[in-house]
């Protein structure tokens, strides 16, 4: 089945520490983006990207970095830089084309910072 | 700025009760209006509102959009407790090039007792 594969699941990080949370999809899909989730906020959007080796910053990029060397692949680094990481983490993908507004979502990652 | 408010921001109700969840929105070049429900992970999508007064219906549950009035519903009718979840409202804007991302509201948190 197609679909986007987050990991870890859950993962704890000390402060200072740099850690990259995966995203992979099999979907096809052009388009790929990173969106924070805190409680009561809804989703911020973080970067995205709408073609391999491009990517730009959504409205939370600063603390973050990501790369977009396939298609298929979009991961995120949290950076020491970010100042309050601990949240949830999730990734979509849509496909190509300015009609296509629906994103499919992953399961999601939950970074603490300890 | 282009914003998106829902509420309430959470709802308790008993199984059977029917919900209505508000949306309302301000953004300039309006493309569509998304709802997702979020069952502890990854959102998935309930309906694509464009059009103004076209109800969309999904079994129990159904949604509609009033441009003019720049707001949107969701309803919910006879509730099981399957249905507890955070409803995430977003909107999507016409950009120069492919849709740059969803712009999403806080959610609303409803909790189907039994």
């Amino acid at each position: 089945d197609g679909g986007i594969t987050q990991s870890p699941k859950y993962l704890f990080r000390k402060e200072g520490q740099n850690v990259t949370l995966s995203c992979e999809q099999n979907l096809n899909h052009d388009a790929m983006y990173w969106y924070r989730q805190d409680p009561g906020q809804g989703l911020r959007l973080i970067y995205y990207s709408q073609i391999v080796n491009d990517f730009q910053k959504g409205d939370i990029a600063e603390g973050y970095s990501v790369s977009r060397e396939k298609k298929e692949s979009f991961p995120l680094t949290v950076t020491s830089a970010q100042k309050n990481p601990t949240a949830f983490y999730l990734c979509a993908s849509r496909t190509g084309g300015s009609g296509a507004n629906v994103l499919t979502f992953g399961a999601g990652s939950r970074l603490t910072v300890l | 700025e282009d914003k998106v408010v829902q509420s309430p921001l959470s709802l308790v109700v008993h199984e059977g009760d029917t919900v209505t969840l508000n949306c309302s929105y301000e953004v300039t070049n309006f493309r569509s209006l998304l709802w997702y429900k979020q069952e502890k992970k990854a959102p998935t999508f309930l309906f694509m509102l464009t059009s103004s007064g076209i109800e969309k219906k999904s079994g129990r549950l159904s949604s509609i959009l009033d441009k003019k009035e720049l707001f949107s519903i969701l309803n919910i009718t006879a509730t099981q407790t399957g249905d507890s979840a955070i409803y995430l409202c977003a909107f999507a804007a016409i950009s120069s090039g492919s849709a740059r991302q969803l712009t999403f509201g806080s959610g609303t948190q409803l909790t189907v007792l039994p």
